[in-house]
Order: C-alpha cells, then sequence, then structure tokens
C-alpha cells in the first residue's frame, strides 16, 4: 500500500514532442505528490507539486493532471528539449496527516529527448 | 543561497568497517531526511529529523543510523559495512516538519563497499 507505480521505465521522445509519465498509487492517505528531475551526478530538484484537491496544475511547459478516483497523476512535459533529457521521479507523501516530509518515489523514468 | 552539502562525495570502503557521513541543510532550514539510492531499489526513505529529534524511520536494520544537531545538520552512520550498502546517500532540507513542503536535495555521497 506504501508503493507508487511508475510507467513507463524509459521514454524516447523527439524534440518538441510531448512527453508523458505515469504514476499509480494505492495509499488513499497520501496528499501531496511531487515530481522531481534528477540529471546523472546531481540530487533530484523539485519540478511541480500537487494536492488531491486539484485536478491539474500547469507551471511553464510542466503540467501535473491528477485523477483522484482513479488514484492516477500524470506529468506532461510540452514541447520536450534535449535539455529536459533526465530522470523523473514522481512521488507521494502522508504529508499533512502524518505530519512528515517522508516520500515514497516512484521507480523513475530515463527521459531521453532526441534532437 | 548556499544548497544542502553533503561530505564527503565520494567514499570507499571495505566490507565490516563503519561510515559516517554528513549533511549541511540550507541556512534556516530545521528538517532533514536521508534516503539511500541504488539501481535496483531506487530511492528509499531512511529518516527523517527535525529539532533533533527523529520523526519517521524507513524499513532499514539497525545498522543504520543517524541524528541531528542544535545548528539542524545531520550525520548518518551505517556500521558493519555490506556489499549492499553500496548506493548514492542523499540528503534533503525543509523548512519545516509539518508535510508538503519543497524539500531540496544535495548532490550526494557515492558510497562503495569493496
Amino acid at each position: 500500500q506504501q508503493q507508487v507505480k511508475q510507467s513507463p521505465q524509459s521514454l524516447i521522445v523527439q524534440k518538441g514532442g510531448i512527453s508523458i509519465i505515469n504514476c499509480a498509487y494505492e495509499n488513499t492517505a497520501f496528499d501531496y505528490f511531487p515530481w522531481y528531475q534528477q540529471f546523472p551526478g546531481k540530487g533530484p530538484a523539485l519540478l511541480i507539486a500537487i494536492r488531491p484537491d486539484v485536478s491539474e496544475k500547469k507551471e511553464g511547459r510542466f503540467t501535473i493532471s491528477f485523477n483522484k478516483s482513479a488514484k492516477q497523476f500524470s506529468l506532461h512535459i510540452m514541447d520536450s528539449q534535449p535539455g529536459d533529457s533526465a530522470t523523473y521521479f514522481c512521488a507521494a507523501s502522508m504529508g499533512l496527516i502524518g505530519a512528515t516530509n517522508k516520500l515514497i518515489f516512484g521507480t523513475g523514468t530515463l527521459l531521453a529527448v532526441q534532437p | 543561497k548556499a544548497g544542502v552539502t553533503q561530505t564527503p562525495r565520494y567514499l570507499i570502503k571495505t566490507r565490516g568497517q563503519q561510515v559516517t557521513l554528513s549533511c549541511s541543510p540550507i541556512s534556516g532550514h530545521r528538517s532533514v531526511s536521508w534516503y539511500q539510492q541504488t539501481p535496483g531499489q531506487g530511492l528509499q526513505f531512511l529518516f527523517e529529523y527535525f529539532s533533533e529529534t527523529q520523526r519517521n524511520k524507513g524499513n532499514f536494520p539497525g545498522r543504520f543510523s543517524g541524528r541531528q544537531f542544535s545548528n539542524s545538520r545531520s550525520e548518518m552512520n551505517v556500521s558493519t559495512l555490506e556489499l549492499g550498502d553500496s548506493a548514492l546517500y542523499l540528503c534533503a532540507s525543509s523548512l519545516t516538519a509539518s508535510g508538503g513542503n519543497e524539500q531540496f536535495f544535495g548532490p550526494g555521497t557515492r558510497l562503495t563497499v569493496l
């Protein structure tokens, strides 16, 4: 119940295309869903995050879509660029309920944007 | 503002030894969490500290321990190292422990156990 399932494991997208990464969870106590981007040799960096009372959140080229009933959320990267090539992790937390910063991470998606 | 600092960046140890990793959070941040990252298990939560108190602990053996000091700096210790402890150990700092806060990760300490 503590798992967050992420797919696909890897993704190749052409420059200018849309990259879509999906995550699913079981624990309905999760109340905070961030996405992280990690480049080789670096720590993960927060991209965008959403709470379950919102169905969509957009920040620049990055959009999170959230489906509470299906317990799924996804990251859309519009106009994908070679500089977006990185590993992306979804995560979930019982932040508000559990008063914790503990994150449960998905398994990661290696994105390659071809020029 | 300086980011999260982790020292050392790289470490090579042999089985049976112990190791101490250090994390300095962003100035003003009082919450520090530790994660282990491996190709096989991904990113796994180790522990979380706030105001020198451990608030949460992941599913790791007792060989993994940590602490936080009054200046919010944190250390984690792994005793009796095993080959499987080879990993990238990441520290993340956050302003508070109230949850849903942005966590800023450091670059990690790459531990290799031979």
